[in-house]
Protein backbone atom coordinates (compact mmCIF):
# COMPACT_ATOMS: atom_id res chain seq x y z
CA UNK A 1 0.00 0.00 0.00
CA UNK A 2 3.00 2.45 -1.01
CA UNK A 3 1.35 5.30 -2.81
CA UNK A 4 3.40 8.47 -3.65
CA UNK A 5 6.80 7.34 -2.41
CA UNK A 6 9.66 10.86 -2.07
CA UNK A 7 13.39 9.66 -1.11
CA UNK A 8 15.24 11.22 0.57
CA UNK A 9 12.88 13.03 3.14
CA UNK A 10 15.17 15.76 3.86
CA UNK A 11 18.57 17.16 2.34
CA UNK A 12 20.85 20.22 2.74
CA UNK A 13 22.83 21.59 -0.52
CA UNK A 14 25.55 23.95 -0.88
CA UNK A 15 25.05 26.03 -3.44
CA UNK A 16 25.69 25.57 -6.77
CA UNK A 17 25.59 21.70 -5.78
CA UNK A 18 22.67 19.31 -8.37
CA UNK A 19 20.65 16.50 -6.87
CA UNK A 20 17.60 14.84 -7.81
CA UNK A 21 14.44 14.27 -5.93
CA UNK A 22 13.07 10.92 -6.61
CA UNK A 23 8.85 10.37 -6.78
CA UNK A 24 7.86 6.76 -7.96
CA UNK A 25 4.29 5.40 -7.63
CA UNK A 26 2.61 2.12 -7.41
CA UNK A 27 -0.54 2.78 -8.40
CA UNK A 28 -0.63 3.13 -12.44
CA UNK A 29 -1.33 6.83 -12.29
CA UNK A 30 -0.78 8.54 -15.56
CA UNK A 31 -0.71 11.73 -14.33
CA UNK A 32 2.52 13.35 -12.00
CA UNK A 33 3.24 16.45 -10.60
CA UNK A 34 6.22 18.53 -8.70
CA UNK A 35 5.16 20.83 -6.13
CA UNK A 36 6.67 22.97 -4.04
CA UNK A 37 5.95 24.38 -0.93
CA UNK A 38 7.20 27.87 0.64
CA UNK A 39 6.38 28.90 4.41
CA UNK A 40 3.04 30.56 4.57
CA UNK A 41 2.03 29.91 0.81
CA UNK A 42 -0.33 27.16 -1.19
CA UNK A 43 1.60 24.83 -3.16
CA UNK A 44 3.09 25.90 -6.11
CA UNK A 45 3.35 23.84 -9.73
CA UNK A 46 6.72 23.38 -10.89
CA UNK A 47 6.51 20.60 -13.82
CA UNK A 48 3.75 17.87 -14.61
CA UNK A 49 3.49 14.82 -16.97
CA UNK A 50 0.84 13.15 -18.12
CA UNK A 51 2.17 10.17 -19.51
CA UNK A 52 5.48 8.45 -20.13
CA UNK A 53 7.79 10.22 -22.42
CA UNK A 54 5.57 13.17 -21.47
CA UNK A 55 6.53 16.19 -19.85
CA UNK A 56 5.16 19.98 -19.27
CA UNK A 57 6.04 22.95 -17.52
CA UNK A 58 3.85 24.42 -14.59
CA UNK A 59 3.80 28.18 -13.03
CA UNK A 60 7.61 27.86 -11.42
CA UNK A 61 10.08 25.51 -13.74
CA UNK A 62 13.27 27.85 -13.88
CA UNK A 63 15.96 26.24 -12.46
CA UNK A 64 14.83 22.36 -12.78
CA UNK A 65 14.19 19.67 -14.94
CA UNK A 66 12.33 16.65 -15.06
CA UNK A 67 12.19 13.35 -16.86
CA UNK A 68 9.55 10.54 -17.41
CA UNK A 69 11.16 7.70 -18.68
CA UNK A 70 8.50 5.03 -16.77
CA UNK A 71 4.56 5.41 -15.56
CA UNK A 72 6.45 4.66 -11.76
CA UNK A 73 8.87 7.14 -11.72
CA UNK A 74 9.02 11.53 -11.95
CA UNK A 75 12.38 12.31 -10.53
CA UNK A 76 12.67 16.10 -10.25
CA UNK A 77 16.24 17.87 -11.54
CA UNK A 78 18.48 20.81 -9.67
CA UNK A 79 21.22 21.34 -12.16
CA UNK A 80 22.72 24.76 -9.86
CA UNK A 81 21.42 25.06 -6.25
CA UNK A 82 20.57 28.47 -5.15
CA UNK A 83 18.79 29.42 -1.70
CA UNK A 84 15.70 30.56 -3.17
CA UNK A 85 15.04 26.86 -4.00
CA UNK A 86 14.81 26.39 -0.42
CA UNK A 87 11.90 24.71 0.04
CA UNK A 88 9.43 21.18 0.64
CA UNK A 89 8.83 19.64 -2.35
CA UNK A 90 5.67 17.16 -2.97
CA UNK A 91 5.72 14.77 -5.61
CA UNK A 92 1.95 14.08 -6.85
CA UNK A 93 0.00 11.59 -8.89
CA UNK A 94 -3.47 10.94 -10.44
CA UNK A 95 -5.45 8.72 -12.61
CA UNK A 96 -5.01 9.76 -16.13
CA UNK A 97 -8.47 10.54 -18.74
CA UNK A 98 -10.87 10.29 -15.63
CA UNK A 99 -12.14 14.07 -14.44
CA UNK A 100 -11.95 15.25 -10.65
CA UNK A 101 -10.03 12.63 -9.44
CA UNK A 102 -7.79 13.40 -6.74
CA UNK A 103 -4.60 14.10 -6.67
CA UNK A 104 -2.22 11.41 -4.28
CA UNK A 105 0.32 13.43 -2.81
CA UNK A 106 4.11 11.03 -1.11
CA UNK A 107 5.19 13.15 1.99
CA UNK A 108 7.62 15.52 0.92
CA UNK A 109 11.35 16.03 0.44
CA UNK A 110 12.64 19.55 2.53
CA UNK A 111 14.98 20.93 1.08
CA UNK A 112 17.82 23.38 2.40
CA UNK A 113 20.25 24.92 0.50
CA UNK A 114 22.92 26.80 2.25
CA UNK B 1 -6.94 34.62 -13.54
CA UNK B 2 -7.57 31.56 -11.46
CA UNK B 3 -7.04 32.02 -7.53
CA UNK B 4 -7.97 31.02 -4.45
CA UNK B 5 -8.31 33.44 -1.47
CA UNK B 6 -8.88 31.25 2.25
CA UNK B 7 -8.91 32.94 5.50
CA UNK B 8 -5.46 33.63 6.86
CA UNK B 9 -4.74 31.42 10.04
CA UNK B 10 -3.17 30.43 13.18
CA UNK B 11 -6.66 29.22 13.99
CA UNK B 12 -6.98 27.64 17.74
CA UNK B 13 -10.17 26.32 19.02
CA UNK B 14 -10.88 24.18 22.32
CA UNK B 15 -12.03 20.60 21.96
CA UNK B 16 -15.87 20.22 21.23
CA UNK B 17 -16.08 24.07 19.16
CA UNK B 18 -17.52 24.85 15.97
CA UNK B 19 -15.21 25.26 13.03
CA UNK B 20 -15.51 27.23 9.74
CA UNK B 21 -12.71 28.18 7.38
CA UNK B 22 -13.45 30.17 4.74
CA UNK B 23 -12.52 29.84 1.20
CA UNK B 24 -13.69 32.13 -2.01
CA UNK B 25 -12.30 31.47 -5.54
CA UNK B 26 -12.13 33.12 -9.08
CA UNK B 27 -12.27 30.73 -11.80
CA UNK B 28 -13.07 30.49 -15.78
CA UNK B 29 -15.74 28.16 -16.24
CA UNK B 30 -17.03 25.89 -13.41
CA UNK B 31 -14.25 24.20 -11.84
CA UNK B 32 -13.97 21.15 -8.88
CA UNK B 33 -13.21 22.52 -5.62
CA UNK B 34 -11.65 20.25 -2.85
CA UNK B 35 -10.44 20.81 0.69
CA UNK B 36 -7.09 19.08 1.47
CA UNK B 37 -5.52 18.66 4.66
CA UNK B 38 -1.66 18.59 5.74
CA UNK B 39 -0.91 16.80 9.20
CA UNK B 40 2.53 17.35 10.56
CA UNK B 41 5.43 15.84 8.69
CA UNK B 42 3.59 14.53 6.21
CA UNK B 43 1.92 15.27 2.44
CA UNK B 44 -1.54 16.53 1.85
CA UNK B 45 -4.82 14.27 1.76
CA UNK B 46 -7.71 14.77 0.10
CA UNK B 47 -10.27 15.73 2.88
CA UNK B 48 -13.48 16.10 0.56
CA UNK B 49 -14.79 17.56 -2.78
CA UNK B 50 -17.22 18.47 -4.70
CA UNK B 51 -17.81 18.75 -7.93
CA UNK B 52 -21.03 20.87 -8.92
CA UNK B 53 -22.57 23.69 -8.17
CA UNK B 54 -24.85 22.78 -4.53
CA UNK B 55 -22.81 19.64 -4.21
CA UNK B 56 -21.75 19.08 -0.52
CA UNK B 57 -18.42 17.20 0.07
CA UNK B 58 -18.72 15.80 3.31
CA UNK B 59 -16.07 13.61 5.33
CA UNK B 60 -14.50 12.72 9.28
CA UNK B 61 -17.54 15.12 10.37
CA UNK B 62 -16.14 18.04 7.81
CA UNK B 63 -18.60 19.22 5.20
CA UNK B 64 -18.51 21.90 2.22
CA UNK B 65 -20.85 23.35 -0.46
CA UNK B 66 -19.86 24.35 -3.76
CA UNK B 67 -22.09 27.63 -3.84
CA UNK B 68 -21.63 29.04 -7.29
CA UNK B 69 -23.52 32.70 -6.59
CA UNK B 70 -21.03 33.61 -4.15
CA UNK B 71 -17.97 31.47 -5.37
CA UNK B 72 -17.44 30.28 -2.27
CA UNK B 73 -16.39 26.51 -0.48
CA UNK B 74 -16.39 27.29 3.24
CA UNK B 75 -15.14 24.18 5.40
CA UNK B 76 -17.11 23.46 8.51
CA UNK B 77 -17.18 21.14 11.48
CA UNK B 78 -20.09 20.85 14.22
CA UNK B 79 -17.16 19.86 16.98
CA UNK B 80 -13.58 19.60 16.28
CA UNK B 81 -11.39 17.10 18.10
CA UNK B 82 -7.41 17.50 18.95
CA UNK B 83 -6.72 15.18 16.16
CA UNK B 84 -7.98 17.97 13.72
CA UNK B 85 -4.96 20.21 14.27
CA UNK B 86 -3.64 20.20 11.12
CA UNK B 87 -3.42 22.88 8.00
CA UNK B 88 -6.39 22.86 5.47
CA UNK B 89 -5.78 23.84 1.93
CA UNK B 90 -8.62 24.72 -0.44
CA UNK B 91 -8.17 24.01 -3.93
CA UNK B 92 -9.73 24.19 -7.45
CA UNK B 93 -8.87 22.39 -10.43
CA UNK B 94 -8.35 23.61 -14.17
CA UNK B 95 -7.95 21.89 -17.04
CA UNK B 96 -4.18 22.09 -19.01
CA UNK B 97 -3.68 21.93 -22.08
CA UNK B 98 -1.55 18.95 -22.60
CA UNK B 99 -3.70 15.02 -22.49
CA UNK B 100 -6.30 16.94 -20.60
CA UNK B 101 -4.54 16.61 -17.36
CA UNK B 102 -5.74 18.86 -14.25
CA UNK B 103 -4.07 21.12 -12.40
CA UNK B 104 -4.58 22.35 -9.03
CA UNK B 105 -4.50 26.18 -7.74
CA UNK B 106 -4.30 25.79 -3.82
CA UNK B 107 -4.92 28.65 -1.49
CA UNK B 108 -2.07 29.65 1.17
CA UNK B 109 -3.40 27.27 3.79
CA UNK B 110 -4.94 27.94 7.60
CA UNK B 111 -3.44 26.17 10.53
CA UNK B 112 -5.85 25.04 13.10
CA UNK B 113 -4.73 23.68 16.41
CA UNK B 114 -6.87 22.02 18.79
CA UNK B 115 -6.58 21.95 22.29
CA UNK B 116 -7.92 19.85 24.86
Amino acid sequence: NAGVTQTPKFRILKIGQSMTLQCTQDMNHNYMYWYRQDPGMGLKLIYYSVGAGITDKGEVPNGYNVSRSTTEDFPLRLELAAPSQTSVYFCASRPGQVENQPQHFGDGTRLSIL
Amino acid sequence: GNSVTQMEGPVTLSEEAFLTINCTYTATGYPSLFWYVQYPGEGLQLLLKATKADDKGSNKGFEATYRKETTSFHLEKGSVQVSDSAVYFCALSIRMGRGGSEKLVFGKGTKLTVNP
